[in-house]
């Protein structure tokens, strides 16, 4: 199974709305990261949170992170239709040698 | 322009037709690694390189080859290729190792039939 579950599978709302988006992990982390994706193109870097940092921001992105509940949320405001568009939650974990294991991704539409 | 490029695009094969999908970025990294996504399962790591002549199985490396014989080139080779292969798949690249920021490449669209 996945380390990093990302809820909701799908989300919609309206341009000016907040969006949230949570993951959950399973095992203990150095760091979290978001990625963003649009549809068919490659992943790109959002913001990375280290175990040791309870939230982080950047832009209209806020991030929180909870270790003790080994989850973290992705919000993004005053939400417009280009932020349409999956996000995906990597982890890092330890198997012999580091690497980041990515979830499944929220779906996020933006309607105008 | 920091980049990572993928190459082709796009690709129809038919089961048992050698192919590769190449990879290179310019942003002089150490580390990088071919991931495929799938629907339902998320990006799944195929094959990773530390270095030069330095390469590894990933989670899913059955069908797949790899080579890193400059810093910058890392392709990916299917030697006889399965309709279970078609997916999409990404190179990726990374300064601090494969637990920071990735660098992704645009992807490649493999379909076997």
């Amino acid at each position: 199974s996945q380390q990093g579950e990302e809820d909701p599978q799908a989300l919609s709302i309206q341009e000016g709305e907040n969006a949230t988006m949570n993951c959950s992990y399973k095992t203990s982390i150095n760091n979290l990261q978001w990625y963003r994706q649009n549809s068919g193109r490659g992943l790109v870097h959002l913001i990375l949170i280290r175990s040791n940092e309870r939230e982080k921001h950047s832009g209209r992105l806020r991030v929180t992170l909870d270790t003790s509940k080994k989850s973290s949320s992705l919000l993004i405001t005053a939400s417009r239709a280009a932020d349409t568009a999956s996000y995906f939650c990597a982890t890092d974990v330890s198997t012999g040698f580091q690497k980041l294991v990515f979830g499944t991704g929220t779906r996020l539409l933006v309607s105008p | 322009e920091a980049q990572v490029t993928q190459n082709p695009r796009y690709l129809i094969t038919v089961t048992g037709k050698k192919l590769t999908v190449t990879c290179s970025q310019n942003m002089n990294h150490e580390y990088m690694s071919w991931y495929r996504q799938d629907p339902g399962l998320g990006l799944r790591q195929i094959y990773y390189s530390m270095n030069v002549e330095v390469t590894d199985k990933g989670d899913v490396p059955e069908g797949y080859k790899v080579s890193r014989k400059e810093k910058r080139n890392f392709p990916l080779i299917l030697e006889s290729p399965s309709p279970n292969q078609t997916s999409l798949y990404f190179c990726a690249s990374s300064l601090a190792g494969f637990t920071g920021e990735l660098f992704f490449g645009e992807g490649s669209r493999l379909t076997v039939l």
